[in-house]
């Protein structure tokens, strides 16, 4: 099974900051990847997928990169509505495996 | 617009087999795989396994083999996930998810497993 590794498990940031999400697929997903984000009582939403697609209706302030092994969701400018928890999931092969998942919150 | 309508909380005695089912509207339900994935109180997603509507062939997490079983009704766009044995660890909310890169789930289904 592939194992993906998602770092930090939690951060505090300020409305406005720029916030950085990490994901290490444990072998070479090509551009497989799905980020989600998901609040409190509610479905995960998919904000990117194959790595780097924004789905439709998601902000640009979302953005996500990388290939391989080594990925980044980007959120531009956090704003109130932007505090939840991501996931990052890859689609290379099943089973399909998330992350752990990485808490942003209100500094 | 693309939906998953998924069923009722249910809430089941150990042993015990529940079965939620999932209907799609607002395209072509035999063209992307149906997933479910769960989720207990205050932890991660887990992938349980997935069902092509098409062909109605399935592949489940080895967690769950043996007692998983996905189908689904093409007729009414609907697809099936029954878990038999239930115990409380199986205590969750169930969700399906499909279409392109996973952009429609359903609201979500509570499975409490509770003597």
């Amino acid at each position: 099974d592939i194992q993906m590794t998602q770092s930090p498990s939690s951060l505090s940031a300020s409305v406005g900051d720029r916030v950085t999400i990490s994901c290490r697929a444990s072998q070479g997903i090509s551009k497989y990847l799905v980020w989600f984000q998901q609040k409190p009582g509610k479905a995960p939403k998919s904000l990117i997928y194959a790595a780097s697609s924004l789905q439709s209706g998601v902000p640009s302030k979302f953005s996500g990169s990388g290939s391989g092994t080594d990925f980044t969701l980007t959120i531009s400018s956090l704003q109130p509505e932007d505090f939840a928890t991501y996931y990052c999931q890859q689609y290379k092969s099943y089973p399909l495996t998330f992350g752990g998942g990485t808490k942003v919150e209100i500094k | 617009q693309v939906q998953l309508v998924q069923s009722g909380a249910e809430v089941k005695k150990p042993g015990a087999s529940v079965k939620v089912s999932c209907k799609a509207s607002g395209y072509t339900f035999t063209t992307y795989d149906i997933n479910w994935v769960r989720q207990a109180t205050g932890q991660g997603l887990e992938w349980m396994g997935w069902l092509n509507p098409n062909s109605g062939n399935t592949g489940y997490a080895q967690k769950f083999q043996g007692r998983v079983t996905m189908t689904r009704d093409t007729s009414t766009s609907t697809a099936y996930m029954e878990l038999s044995s239930l115990r409380s660890e199986d205590t969750a909310v169930y969700y399906c998810a499909s279409y392109v890169g996973y952009a429609s789930w359903g609201q979500g289904t509570l499975v409490t497993v509770s003597s």
